[in-house]
């Protein structure tokens, strides 16, 4: 168990609304990703964390926004869903000197109608 | 752009029967190369490679790498319906930012092992 916890696990909601996921960790790693996972795609980097208040852009960050003010909490935003953004998000870390294993939270599944 | 390319895309066999699951990869900055397994929720870890040549074994899962050819795979053995899942292969490469990793994973291979 590596200690993450995303929020919430299930939401709906409609086009143009802004959505916020929180990622949450016990184990103070300094790194946190974000992934969305659709068919055919695999997992997709959003954007990823190397600290607090360290942030940068993945492969795909167009419509997406994260913060980071506390080591434990990631956060994901959509300013103003869109269907594209319907996907699994998967939140991950990676403990400090490994050389690329990622731990990876439950998922939280988005349906934007 | 990096890629990593997974072959095949869905596979069913028997129990029984023993697969062997590709992995190619053109990246930069290369670092290691992982596997995961996904049933139906997050990847769990399976290897981390990051030699070429050397074997490395979990039971009846292998995988070696070769980083010449850039590529993997991952032998199942005796395979038992509990191994139905997405395979998974990423490849870590280092990304400019205060010496963060990414991991750019492939489509994955769906394994359907039938009684």
């Amino acid at each position: 168990d590596a200690g993450i916890t995303q929020s919430p696990r299930h939401k709906v909601t409609e086009t143009g609304t802004p959505v916020t996921l929180r990622c949450h960790q016990t184990e103070n790693h300094r790194y946190m990703y974000w992934y969305r996972q659709d068919p055919g795609h695999g997992l997709r980097l959003i954007h990823y964390s190397y600290g607090v208040k360290d942030t940068d852009k993945g492969e795909v960050s167009d419509g997406y926004s994260v913060s980071r003010s506390k080591t434990e909490d990631f956060l994901l935003t959509l300013e103003s869903a869109t269907s594209s953004q319907t996907s699994v998000y998967f939140c991950a870390i990676r403990p400090s000197g490994n050389t690329g294993e990622l731990f990876f939270g439950e998922g939280s599944r988005l349906t934007v109608l | 752009e990096d890629k990593v390319v997974q072959s095949p895309l869905s596979l069913v066999v028997h129990e029984g029967d023993t697969v062997t699951l590709n992995c190619s990869y053109e990246v930069t900055n290369f670092r290691s190369l992982l596997w995961y397994k996904q049933e139906k929720k997050a990847p769990t870890f399976l290897f981390m490679l990051t030699s070429s040549g050397i074997e490395k074994k979990s039971g009846r899962l292998s995988s070696i790498l070769d980083k010449k050819e850039l590529f993997s795979i991952l032998n199942i053995t005796a395979t038992q319906t509990g191994d139905s899942a997405v395979y998974l292969c990423a490849v870590a490469n280092l990304i400019s930012s205060g010496s963060a990793r990414q991991l750019t994973f492939g489509s994955g291979t769906q394994l359907t092992v039938l009684p």
